[in-house]
């Protein structure tokens, strides 16, 4: 499987701040990244997708950045809430019926 | 909807025990996944299934691995012998394949496994 690379491995942001995560890929086949969230004792859910026809997506407080020319793609959480502290995993998929390959995951913890 | 189901939810067994881990998909999916997640390879796909068929199973560890599908709504996950190294989150997920068009993957809460 090609690898997704994810970044940072852990975050801490205060109430009300802006949590970003990165990811970069290494297939430019791949056209689906979507952006799972996990709480403990939970399997992962997904947030939000994105394909590489546009270069944002946003559905409320969370936005997915996406830079073909340098295989990225980001994940905005603004105005960050405790609620939001969870595990969250980037992933990548070529067309079809691929599957998804996932980064390491983020463990975000939003501070009260 | 209730959603992926997996069975039981934690088990705890000896090295060199039988381990079998369950999951009922989504009805109406025909898609079925088994992940493992550790804190050090993050989620690992293991193998799955399109149309109760076995498509990839490069992600199994070893022999030690079995995964079936006898129908579309139960699978299932056997582990034997079990080792310490096995221990882990198993996620059995479902989705609906239609189109070209990449659907929603729908996670069950796992299986908590511990190998002493």
């Amino acid at each position: 499987q090609q690898q997704v690379k994810q970044s940072p491995q852990s975050l801490i942001v205060q109430k009300g701040g802006i949590s970003i995560i990165n990811c970069a890929y290494e297939n430019t086949a791949f056209d689906y990244f979507p952006w799972y969230q996990q709480f403990p004792g939970k399997g992962p859910a997904l947030l939000i997708a994105i394909r590489p026809d546009v270069s944002e997506k946003k559905e409320g407080r969370f936005t997915i950045s996406f830079n073909k020319s340098a295989k990225q793609f980001s994940l905005h959480i603004m105005d960050s809430q405790p609620g939001d502290s969870a595990t969250y995993f980037c992933a990548a998929s070529k067309g079809g019926y691929s599957t998804l390959t996932f980064g390491k995951g983020t463990m975000l913890l939003v501070s009260p | 909807d209730a959603g992926v189901i997996q069975s039981p939810r934690h088990e705890v067994t000896e090295m060199g025990q039988e381990v079998t881990l369950r999951c009922k998909p989504i009805s109406g999916h025909n898609s079925l996944f088994w992940y493992r997640q550790t804190m050090m390879r993050g989620l690992e796909l293991l193998i799955y299934f399109n149309n109760n068929v076995p498509i990839d199973d490069s992600g199994m560890p070893e022999d030690r691995f079995s995964a079936k599908m006898p129908n579309a709504s139960f699978s299932t996950l056997k582990i034997q012998p079990s080792e310490p190294r096995d221990s882990a989150v198993y996620f059995c997920a479902s989705r609906k394949i239609s189109g070209s068009t990449n659907e929603k993957l729908f996670f069950g809460s796992g299986t908590q496994l511990s190998v002493l």
